[in-house]
């Protein structure tokens, strides 16, 4: 069975520092990645996805994600980030199969202090 | 509507009880899924649908759960006899015709809470 790690489950950093989001996902032959975001009392919406090709995938936000398949890793990365980014941050993966189902790591809660 | 909208938004029974959560998926999307996030958790599979069909239940956690959708738009996730331990937030996706991306779309979610 799959499963995607997150390392961290909650990551303070201040306003205008540089964050990095932690994610290891299970190698398949086919491996496509998210990252979704949840803001407070929302659904989830996607900020990137990595399906094929460059391995550095950019997203809204300003944020973006570098794949490794030798690490087996997608780590969410932003260089500068702003007290709205505040909220739950979760990556996926998706099965390979006809489905498209995902799996999701347990979240990463940022927090972001002025 | 612009995007997948479930309703209630919150719900609140008492243990026993039964309850009906429902899912009005993107215009045109044909893959439905639903999922349920406990607190601290990631969002966990529960039923994925093409069109009417249940294409995939594997995710349903026993036979208290059931979940519809008879025309291939409006779904229904249904749980009988309700434990306190179904309290969750249950999140609707829908994903388009463009089969490549594996893009979902998730709606606000419905908190279910049971007394």
């Amino acid at each position: 069975a799959q499963s995607v790690t997150q390392l961290d489950s909650q990551v303070p950093v201040f306003e205008e520092a540089p964050v990095e989001l932690r994610c290891n996902y299970s190698s398949s032959v086919s491996v496509y990645l998210f990252w979704y975001v949840q803001y407070p009392n929302q659904g989830l919406q996607l900020l990137l996805k990595y399906l094929s090709g460059s391995t550095l995938v950019k997203g809204i936000n300003g944020f973006e994600a570098e794949f490794n398949k030798s690490q087996t890793s997608f780590h969410l990365r932003k260089p500068s980030v702003h007290i709205s980014d505040t909220a739950e941050y979760f990556c996926a993966q998706n099965s390979g199969g006809s489905n498209y189902k995902l799996t999701f790591g347990k979240g990463t809660l940022l927090t972001v202090n002025p | 509507g612009a995007g997948v909208s479930q309703t209630p938004s919150n719900k609140v029974t008492e243990k026993g009880k039964y309850v009906e959560l429902r899912c009005d998926p993107i215009s045109g999307h044909t893959a439905l899924y639903w999922y349920r996030q406990s607190l601290g958790q990631g969002p966990e599979f529960l039923i994925y649908f093409q069109g009417t069909g249940a294409a995939d239940d594997s995710g349903l956690p026993n036979d208290r759960f059931f979940a519809v959708r008879p025309e291939g738009s409006v779904s229904t996730l249904k749980i009988q006899r309700t434990e306190r331990g179904d309290s969750a937030v249950y999140l609707c996706a829908s994903r388009g015709p463009q089969t490549n991306t594996g893009e979902l779309f998730f709606g606000e979610g419905s908190r279910l809470t049971v007394l």
